[in-house]
């Protein structure tokens, strides 16, 4: 399957903890999102990479979250000191450079609980 | 506003029905636009993808964007059981950020 890889399906941490989720995208895609969703609502964005600079942030990627993709490859997402409103399911996307805007392919997500 | 609104249903339709789900959106520099399908505890998948107006099709799929009304719309022909998902329209700009609808969700009951 070369589909986007996400790690861990599911993750569930006690508030105050610190967690990190990785994605893995399609191998020749340059271009990586991550977004948050919550139950009833549609996916909203939080930040994008092309290769390894993150080129966008949301104002919803406050200073508790911070994202990396060190060599344009994977990338991790890191939420310090998680409160209850952190409890979602974190999506990574993917897709390929190009003259026009790609469709991005999303993961299966990482389901977030705050205990 | 919201820049992508889109009636969150829930929709319940027979088995062989036509499905209709629509959305609007408010920010016309975003030229692109897509149609995810998502089953539950799952990720998104991508169904369309267009960026012009008119009507692009899909096996039994057919996408619709009218930009004058900026108004966009997926159309499901001769609807099965396995098409019971939330959908979700998006729209996005040359810089990739997408912005979503709430999402439809879909019952067709056998």
């Amino acid at each position: 399957d070369t589909g986007v890889s996400q790690d861990p399906r599911h993750k569930i941490t006690k508030r105050g903890q610190n967690v990190t989720f990785r994605c893995d995208p399609i191998s020749e895609h340059n271009r990586l999102y991550w977004y948050r969703q919550t139950l009833g609502q549609g996916p909203e964005f939080l930040t994008y990479f092309q290769n390894e600079a993150q080129l966008e942030k949301s104002r919803l990627l406050s200073d508790r979250f911070s994202a990396e993709r060190p060599k344009g490859s994977f990338s991790t997402l890191e939420i310090q000191r998680t409160e209850q409103g952190d409890s979602a399911m974190y999506l990574c996307a993917s897709s390929p450079r190009g003259i026009e805007n790609q469709p991005q392919h999303f993961g299966d997500g990482t389901r977030l609980s705050i205990l | 506003q919201k820049e992508v609104e889109q009636d969150p249903g829930p929709l319940s339709v027979p088995e062989g029905a036509i499905v209709s789900l629509n959305c609007t959106y408010s920010n016309s520099a975003f030229q692109y636009f897509m149609w995810y399908r998502q089953y539950s505890r799952k990720g998104p998948e991508l169904l369309m993808y267009t960026y012009s107006s008119g009507n692009k099709e899909d096996g039994r799929f057919t996408a619709q964007v009218d930009k004058s009304s900026k108004y966009i719309s997926l159309f499901i022909r001769d609807s099965q059981p396995s098409d019971s998902a939330t959908y979700l329209c998006a729209n996005g700009g040359s810089q990739g950020n997408l912005i979503f609808g709430k999402g439809t969700k879909l019952s067709v009951k056998p």
